[in-house]
């Protein structure tokens, strides 16, 4: 059973970088893409984006400027970082697996989030 | 940005009954490619992250019960519960992944027990 945990501070400065990591356990983190989201207090979900373990990267066009993920196939981890933080990126922020995979044959698939981790509230104040 | 509009926002359910969710597109969700409808829903419940229940239109994704179903169009999308429990109470979700790698969320609709 895959499973993944987010990690990280659960207060951020305003204008400074918020950093997690989310730790997939259970599976392996390689032929998949592995995404950020996050959920502010009675909002709608908000994809942040995805990465895949060739490095390649896609964001919300929204938050593409402030944005980077990154990812360590050795760990089985990979990260967001999100810059310039002001406190309307105050949200409880999800990993999950997915949108999209590549199945043995080579062949890239399109799927849903099928595995999320439990979310981790991240607030930003001073 | 494609945008999923859910209706209604809240939806008081009797157990035992049968509740209907509703999800328009502003654009179509099929892929003329490959024929598939690339239109998920996730049940978030209380407290909880979100989970997967249907799957490309009406694919139920594994584990979850039969009472739940998905059908639809190109623009217009329905989940049905055809008899409600007390454990499906929560935030159901509309999700579309037709335009990747840029993806939305619908608004949510709660459900909860009368």
């Amino acid at each position: 059973q895959v499973q993944l945990q987010e990690s990280g501070p659960g207060l951020v400065k305003p204008s400074e970088t918020l950093s997690l990591t989310c730790t997939v356990s259970g599976g392996p983190i390689t032929n998949y893409y592995w995404s950020w989201i996050r959920q502010p207090a009675g909002k709608r979900l908000e994809w942040i984006g995805r990465i895949y373990n060739s490095g390649t990267a896609n964001y919300n066009p929204s938050l593409e400027s402030r944005v980077t993920m990154s990812m360590d196939t050795f760990k089985n981890h990979f990260s967001l970082r999100l810059r310039s933080v002001t406190a309307a990126d105050t949200a409880v922020y999800y990993c999950a697996r997915g949108p999209s995979y590549y199945d043995s044959r080579g062949y890239y698939l399109n799927s849903p989030f099928d595995y999320w981790g439990p979310g981790l509230l991240v607030t930003v104040s001073s | 940005e494609i945008v999923l509009t859910q209706t209604p926002l809240s939806l008081p359910v009797t157990p035992g009954e049968p509740a209907s969710i509703s999800c328009r597109s502003s654009q179509s969700l099929l892929d003329s490619d490959d024929g598939n409808i690339y239109l998920d829903w996730y049940l978030q419940k209380p407290g909880q992250s979100p989970h997967l229940l249907i799957y490309s239109l009406s694919y139920r994704a594994s584990g979850v019960p039969d009472r739940f179903s998905g059908s639809g169009s190109d623009t217009d999308f329905t989940l049905k519960i055809s008899r409600v429990e007390a454990e499906d109470v929560g935030i159901y979700y509309c999700m579309q992944r037709i335009e990747l790698p840029s993806l939305t969320f619908g608004g949510g609709t709660k459900v909860e027990i009368k």
